[in-house]
């Protein structure tokens, strides 16, 4: 069975511009969750989508956001990229609500310049 | 707001030994709590889940305590191998599908 999956693996832009990170959860796994884990600091939660809605939100601005298909995958979006923004994002998928282990992807690093 | 610290931060012991990580959260009214490994540039692979109800969990040379009234966690790694070098996270839950918060984690160094 596969796991999560997510890509890029790696991704490199400048201040300003906007990115969007793509994550596929393991099959029959509705809900996704998105984290950042930048240097020095720990994994920090940023959001959390289940059928195709958002659950809950991160201390993070507006320009992180994100949506769910009804595939259940899911896209981050983060517009107007900040040099703060440069970590590794992570996305875990769990089987569904209630379901409590989540399964986590590679990660996308991302760094800004 | 909820905390989770993990100490000490970084550990390095011969092979063979047994060690403790330790975690430890302010609030204790917690869901679960789950142990992660995770390897350099890698993302996170899940070790242990302990519900609120539970003392421990154990798996194969690993066992996690948990005491919510203290509001802290152990993860215990018998006769320790190279093999279980990476930085182990712990991290809380507080409701039913509720994201973990999570500890900045101890690397491990197991020296051959």
């Amino acid at each position: 069975e596969a796991g999560v999956t997510q890509s890029p693996t790696h991704l490199i832009k400048t201040r300003g511009q906007q990115v969007t990170l793509r994550c596929s959860p393991i099959s029959g796994h509705t809900s996704v969750y998105w984290y950042q884990q930048a240097l020095g600091l720990g994994l920090q939660f940023l959001l959390w989508y289940d059928e195709g809605e958002e659950r809950n939100r991160g201390n993070f601005p507006p320009r992180f956001s994100g949506r769910q298909f009804p595939n259940y995958s899911s896209e981050l979006n983060v517009n107007a990229l900040e040099l703060e923004d440069s970590a590794l994002y992570l996305c875990a998928s769990s089987l569904e609500v209630g379901e409590d282990t989540q399964y986590f992807g590679p990660g996308t690093r991302l760094t800004v310049l | 707001k909820q905390e989770v610290t993990q100490i000490p931060a970084a550990l390095s012991v011969p092979e063979g030994e047994n060690l403790v990580l330790n975690c430890s959260f302010t609030d204790s009214a917690i869901y679960n709590l789950q142990w992660f490994r995770q390897d350099p540039g890698k993302g996170l692979t899940s070790l242990l889940l302990i519900q609120s109800s539970q003392r421990e969990q154990t798996s194969g040379r690993l066992n996690a305590s948990l005491d919510k009234s203290s509001g802290r966690s152990t993860l215990y790694i018998a006769a320790s191998q190279p093999g279980d070098s990476a930085t182990y996270l712990c991290a809380v839950a507080y409701g039913v599908g509720n994201q973990f918060y999570f500890g900045t984690g101890t690397s491990l160094t197991v020296i051959p």
